[in-house]
């Protein structure tokens, strides 16, 4: 059973407007929560992160929202741009050195 | 070099071959990882490794044998491998105690 998800394969935004990408999670254990962004060909690269004591953490384009009680948290990026196409996975941590991946989101911001 | 890299970029094997897959980390980390990538799939951790200890052994079948002679370098070794086996592999580096792990490029592999 997948303990960390993201429903939407895929999403599609025009160039300048909001993409949100979310991730729905069920182990209340979690206390730590990452996004990475994957290019074809090459490895995931760390995002942003949000601690469970934290409800928004923003960093230039890229805000990650953590709704503890619907388990769920969300990365908007605005203004998407084209450079932005990538897969997106977010993870939790559990414990030290242990992360859970989600299945990753698509996106693709067109011009 | 820097970051993490990841020898070769891509593999084909037959299911009666040995292999290895090399992971080298240049960022000063104590902890690294082996992750597994299959189509369709979330990552899925397979082995972790503190300053050289194995601390985590995510129910892997024997057929994947991983080394960790130092701190800067981890090995997968294949041997008799599945087709169900073939997926991206991926190595990954943190600081023992931080969260965020900095990802290799991946070697696909492909069982025959």
């Amino acid at each position: 059973d997948q303990q960390v998800k993201q429903n939407s394969p895929s999403l599609s935004v025009q160039e300048g407007r909001i993409s949100i990408l979310n991730c729905d999670y069920t182990n209340s254990m979690f206390d730590y929560f990452l996004w990475y962004k994957k290019y074809p060909a090459e490895g995931p690269t760390f995002l942003i992160s949000i601690s469970s004591i934290k409800d928004k953490n923003e960093d230039g384009r890229f805000t990650v929202f953590l709704n503890k009680s619907a388990k769920h948290l969300s990365l908007h990026i605005v203004p998407s741009q084209p450079g932005d196409s990538a897969v997106y996975f977010c993870a939790a941590r559990a414990a030290v050195n242990m992360l859970t991946f989600g299945g990753g989101t698509r996106l693709m911001v067109k011009p | 070099e820097t970051g993490v890299t990841q020898t070769p970029r891509h593999l084909v094997m037959g299911m009666t071959n040995k292999k290895s897959l090399k992971c080298e980390q240049h960022l000063g980390h104590n902890a690294m990882y082996w992750y597994k990538q299959s189509a369709k799939k979330p990552l899925e951790l397979m082995f972790v490794y503190n300053f050289k200890e194995q601390t985590e052994n995510n129910s892997v079948p024997s057929r994947f044998s991983p080394e960790c002679p130092n701190s800067s370098h981890l090995f997968l070794h294949l041997h008799t491998l599945q087709p169900e086996d073939s997926a991206l592999y991926l190595c990954a580096s943190s600081h023992g105690g931080t969260t965020e792990q900095f990802f290799g490029p991946g070697t696909r592999l492909t069982v025959l």
